[in-house]
C-alpha cells in the first residue's frame, strides 16, 4: 500500500503572500490529520479532517486553513504569510481518527523571506 | 491541559548497548500512548502503540515500551542499539475528544539518539 505522499516537498514564499500544500492519504484512510513542525514550538496540531468535514482544530490563527475532498485528499492553505510560518507541515493520516495510530507524509518544508 | 515530557533532550549511546529513553505523561485518564521515530528530512514513522491491555508492546524495528500507570510513564527500550537507530524520537499522547472531533497528538519536545561506534 502506498504511504501518505505530500506536494511540494519544498516552498520558498514571501511575506504577505498565501500557500496552498497537498496531501494524499494511504488509500481508505478517511482522517487526515496536519501538524506544524518548528525547533521552538516542536510539532503542533493544527486540524482533523474525517470524511471531508473539519474535526477538530489546533490553537492557531484563522490564516490557516485546510480542506477535504471526496476521495480524502487535503489541502492546507496559508494566507498572509508571516517569517514565523516557516516551519515543516507534516499530514498524517488515519483509518479511524486523529486520536488513533497516524501515518505521516514526509513533509512540506516551508520558508517564508 | 494534557502534556508530554521527554526529560533527556539528547542520548548518546554505544553502539551495542542497551537503550531506554523516558516519556511521562500528564493526563486525566489512561490515554492512548505512541512512540515515532524521526530520521532527517523525513517524517515521522510509528514505532510502536498503546492502547490498553498489555502494559508492555512490542513495535518495530526491535522496540518495545512499558506503561506504568504509577508513574505516569510510557519509556521506550531496545536491547543493543545499530548505528541506523540515530534519529529523533517522540513520545505523544492523543488525549481524546473535544466538540465532536480528535484533539490530534500531543507530542513530547523529542529526544536526539546519537549512537557511538
Amino acid at each position: 500500500k502506498a504511504g501518505v505522499t505530500q506536494t511540494p516537498r519544498y516552498l520558498i514564499k514571501t511575506r504577505g503572500q498565501q500557500v496552498t500544500l497537498s496531501c494524499s492519504p494511504i488509500s481508505g484512510h478517511r482522517s487526515v490529520s496536519w501538524y506544524q513542525q518548528t525547533p521552538g514550538q516542536g510539532l503542533q496540531f493544527l486540524f482533523e479532517y474525517f470524511s471531508e468535514t473539519q474535526r477538530n482544530k489546533g490553537n492557531f490563527p484563522g490564516r490557516f486553513s485546510g480542506r477535504q475532498f471526496s476521495n480524502s485528499r487535503s489541502e492546507m492553505n496559508v494566507s498572509t504569510l508571516e517569517l514565523g510560518d516557516s516551519a515543516l507541515y507534516l499530514c498524517a493520516s488515519s483509518f479511524a481518527g486523529a486520536s488513533y495510530e497516524q501515518y505521516f507524509g514526509p513533509g512540506t518544508r516551508l520558508t517564508v523571506t | 491541559a494534557q502534556s508530554v515530557t521527554q526529560p533527556d533532550i539528547h542520548i548518546t549511546v554505544s553502539e551495542g548497548a542497551s537503550l531506554e529513553l523516558r516519556c511521562n505523561y500528564s493526563y486525566g485518564a489512561t490515554p492512548y500512548l505512541f512512540w515515532y521515530v524521526q530520521s532527517p528530512g523525513q517524517g515521522l514513522q510509528l514505532l510502536l502503540k498503546y492502547f490498553s491491555g498489555d502494559t508492555l508492546v512490542q513495535g518495530i524495528k526491535g522496540f518495545e515500551a512499558e506503561f506504568k500507570r504509577s508513574q505516569s510513564s510510557f519509556n521506550l527500550r531496545k536491547p543493543s542499539v545499530h548505528w541506523s537507530d540515530a534519529a529523533e524520537y517522540f513520545c505523544a499522547l492523543s488525549g481524546g475528544y473535544s466538540g465532536g472531533g480528535a484533539d490530534g497528538l500531543t507530542f513530547g519536545k523529542g529526544t536526539h539518539l546519537i549512537i557511538q561506534p
